[in-house]
């Protein structure tokens, strides 16, 4: 069965550095988003991309937060300049077009500690 | 704007009774309705979703959700609770008009199944 696939599974990093979180969506989806989830507590939606834009994002998707789909396969989140409360799991998604719009499939995980 | 609401922080039950886990929602045009679970250190897996058509839905591990467009709510159901039951359930919703396709998360319930 396809699937999301993150990387890393875990990164450790230091206050002010930055950080890329890896994700492969399922092949034939065409909509992607990340979410975050802190302290496995209530999952915070931050952005949604389609057709090589962002669709949507949320106040928390501020200039520290950047996304890329560099090639056919990969979706990119980058966090400039860590904080503290950056520190939490990120989440990957993707889903399809028509009748499967809305259900979202999601990866593993990348969960993030900043010290 | 899309909302949800998931009143209760935990729900216990025992092994062989029925469950359910409550979600109320608010959406300014018809809703898609969800319902994820997520066990320890994992991704949200999918249960079931409503999009249109019978107000009762099933889904993975013999569950069933039932839509209540006058109460607003989607309200998860099981007959028969399994200890491997215990998890975080979170609901999600999302306005069919919304551009950006995105999912808006309840804060999630943890189950507990005790033998």
């Amino acid at each position: 069965e396809p699937e999301v696939t993150q990387t890393p599974s875990h990164q450790v990093t230091q206050m002010g550095q930055e950080v890329i979180l890896r994700c492969v969506p399922i092949s034939n989806h065409l909509y992607f988003y990340w979410y975050r989830q802190i302290l496995g507590q209530k999952v915070e939606f931050l952005v949604s991309f389609y057709n090589n834009e962002i669709s949507e994002k949320s106040e928390i998707f501020d200039d520290q937060f950047s996304v890329e789909r560099p090639d056919g396969s990969n979706f990119t989140l980058k966090i400039r300049s860590t904080k503290l409360e950056d520190s939490a799991m990120y989440f990957c998604a993707s889903s399809g077009t028509g009748a499967n719009t809305g259900e979202l499939f999601f990866g593993e995980g990348s969960r993030l500690t900043v010290l | 704007a899309q909302s949800v609401a998931q009143p209760e922080d935990q729900v216990n039950v025992a092994e062989g009774n029925p469950l359910t886990v409550k979600c109320t929602y608010s959406v300014s045009g018809n809703p898609y309705l969800f319902w994820y679970v997520q066990y320890p250190n994992r991704g949200l897996q999918f249960l079931l979703k409503y999009i249109t058509g019978d107000n009762l839905v099933k889904g993975s591990y013999g569950f069933e959700a039932e839509f209540n467009k006058s109460q607003t709510s989607f309200h998860l159901k099981k007959p028969s609770a399994l200890v491997s039951d215990s998890a975080l359930y979170f609901c999600a919703v999302r306005d069919m008009f919304n551009a950006g396709n995105m999912l808006t998360f309840g804060g999630g319930t943890r189950l507990m199944v005790k033998p």
